[in-house]
C-alpha cells in the first residue's frame, strides 16, 4: 500500500546543532509540504514543493530549509536548532491540480525537542 | 488577526449528541474548504471537503460553507466515543495544495 513515512519519530537535540527530518512518500505525488504543530497555533506551513527542484517558503520558514531532488522525498533541515523549534513536525503530500480537491495525506509526525 | 479562526473548545458532549464545529475566515479568495480529524499523537486525516458554497453530507457528517458570511461548519450527528479527536478546518485558494489551517477544536464524546 502507498504511504507516507517520517523519520525519526522522536528526536532530542541540542541548541545550535543541525537536524534533518526525513519524509518519504510512495504515492508519486508531486506536491509535498512540511508543517509544524504547536499548542495554540494549529498547523503552520514551513515549506512546500510542487515538484522536483521546486521549493517555496511557507508562513514560518525562518531557520528551516528543504530540497527536492526526487519525487518521493522532501527532507527538512533545521540549520541551527533553537528551543523555539521544539514542536511536532508533519509532512504531507497531495496530487497535482486535482479537479475537485487537494486532499493532503499526512505522515505520522516527528516530535522534536531542542534542549 | 489570523486568516482562519476556529472555535477553540474543548468540547465535551454525551454520546448521541449533535456536535457543531465552526470556523470563520477573512480571505474571500478561499474556494476549497476541508475538515481534518486528528487522533491523539497521529497525523491529520481528511474527513470532508467542499468546493465553494453549499452543503455536503457523508454518513453522520455534514459540512456547510457560507461564503457570503465567510463561515464554515461541520456537524456530527449521533456522536460516538470514536469521534473523540481534534478537528481542524483548512482552506485554500486553489487546488494546488497550499492550505491554511485553523487551530483545531478538541472534541470528547462521553459514553
Amino acid at each position: 500500500d502507498a504511504e507516507i513515512t517520517q523519520s525519526p519519530r522522536h528526536k532530542i537535540t541540542e541548541t545550535g546543532r543541525q537536524v534533518t527530518l526525513a519524509c518519504h512518500q510512495t504515492w508519486n505525488h508531486n506536491n509535498m509540504f512540511w508543517y509544524r504543530q504547536d499548542l495554540g497555533h494549529g498547523l503552520r506551513l514551513i515549506h512546500y514543493s510542487y515538484g522536483v527542484q521546486d521549493t517555496n517558503k511557507g508562513e514560518v520558514s525562518d531557520g528551516y530549509s528543504v530540497s527536492r531532488s526526487n519525487t518521493e522525498d522532501l527532507p527538512l533541515t533545521l540549520e541551527s536548532a533553537a528551543s523555539s523549534q521544539t514542536s511536532v513536525y508533519f509532512c504531507a503530500s497531495s496530487e497535482s491540480a486535482s479537479e475537485v480537491t487537494d486532499t493532503q495525506y499526512f505522515g505520522p509526525g516527528t516530535r522534536l525537542t531542542v534542549l | 488577526q489570523k486568516e482562519v479562526e476556529q472555535d477553540p473548545g474543548p468540547l465535551s458532549v454525551p454520546e448521541g449528541a449533535i456536535v457543531s464545529l465552526n470556523c470563520t475566515y477573512s480571505n474571500s479568495a478561499f474556494q476549497y474548504f476541508m475538515w481534518y480529524r486528528q487522533y491523539s499523537r497521529k497525523g491529520p486525516e481528511l474527513l470532508m471537503y467542499t468546493y465553494s458554497s453549499g452543503n455536503k453530507e457523508d454518513g453522520r457528517f455534514t459540512a456547510q460553507v457560507d461564503k457570503s458570511s465567510k463561515y464554515i461548519s461541520l456537524f456530527i450527528r449521533d456522536s460516538q466515543p470514536s469521534d473523540s479527536a481534534t478537528y481542524l478546518c483548512a482552506m485554500s485558494v486553489s487546488n494546488a495544495g497550499k492550505s491554511t489551517f485553523g487551530d483545531g477544536t478538541t472534541l470528547t464524546v462521553k459514553p
